[in-house]
């Protein structure tokens, strides 16, 4: 069965570059969530996207933005990138069927910023 | 906003052993998903149960189980027949019965369990 796919699986970069995650949702889920999980830390939620609108905003820090497709693959852009923003950046999706639904998680991408 | 306690952050178990884990949690919802989630080295989140709220009846899976005390707000997960192979980081998430996209989770801090030779 097709899962979650993110890319790239690894990604490093320099303080105050920019990065593009991308996310690819299992065929038919309509919405996508976003979690960051720092070392050592518990994953905590970014944003997620509905329908291809944004549906719900966590922490977030304002220098990233996400966006979800018409082919409901959801990328999260990520600008003047920190030191702290090292993390592992978990994807997720589900189908909306009246809040019965599961999420399926991505692999993840890990963001090393030197 | 709900929050989720694991209280435990290490625990180890021998093989074939009984572990539990516990997780506390509040909300004032009255309908909710709780959830264990496991995060062996690799860090691929992988379900491992999930329980509704209205349901009184604890959720199995196979050697894992859990007690669910909702007037309490516990929900512990029991791991029977410990293996190696249960060895990771296990997470307590729990997430409102909403629509539309704001199914978020809310994760506890998590709890690493060791499974000894």
């Amino acid at each position: 069965a097709a899962g979650v796919i993110q890319s790239p699986r690894h990604l490093i970069k320099e303080k105050r570059e920019t990065a593009t995650l991308k996310c690819y949702p299992i065929p038919r889920h309509d919405t996508v969530y976003w979690y960051q999980q720092g070392p050592g830390q518990d994953p905590q939620f970014l944003i997620s996207f509905y329908e291809k609108m944004q549906s719900d905003k966590g922490s977030i820090p304002d220098r990233f933005s996400a966006q979800q497709f018409s082919d409901y693959h959801s990328e999260l852009n990520m600008s003047s990138l920190e030191l702290g923003d090292s993390a592992l950046y978990f994807c997720a999706s589900s189908i909306s069927t009246g809040g019965n639904e599961k999420l399926f998680f991505g692999s993840g991408t890990q963001l090393s910023v030197l | 906003a709900q929050t989720v306690t694991q209280s435990q952050p290490e625990m180890s178990v021998q093989e074939a052993e009984t572990v539990t884990l516990s997780c506390t949690y509040d909300t004032s919802e009255s309908d909710y998903y709780l959830f264990w989630y496991k995060q062996p080295p690799s860090r691929q989140m992988i379900l491992v149960i999930r329980q509704e709220a209205y349901k009184q009846q604890n959720a199995t899976e196979n050697r894992f189980s859990v007690n669910f005390q909702k007037a309490a707000k516990s929900f512990s997960l029991k791991i029977s027949d410990s293996q190696l192979g249960d060895a990771a980081m296990y997470f307590c998430a729990y997430r409102s019965v909403t629509q539309g996209g704001s199914e978020k989770l809310v994760f506890g801090k998590g709890t690493k369990l060791t499974v000894n030779p």
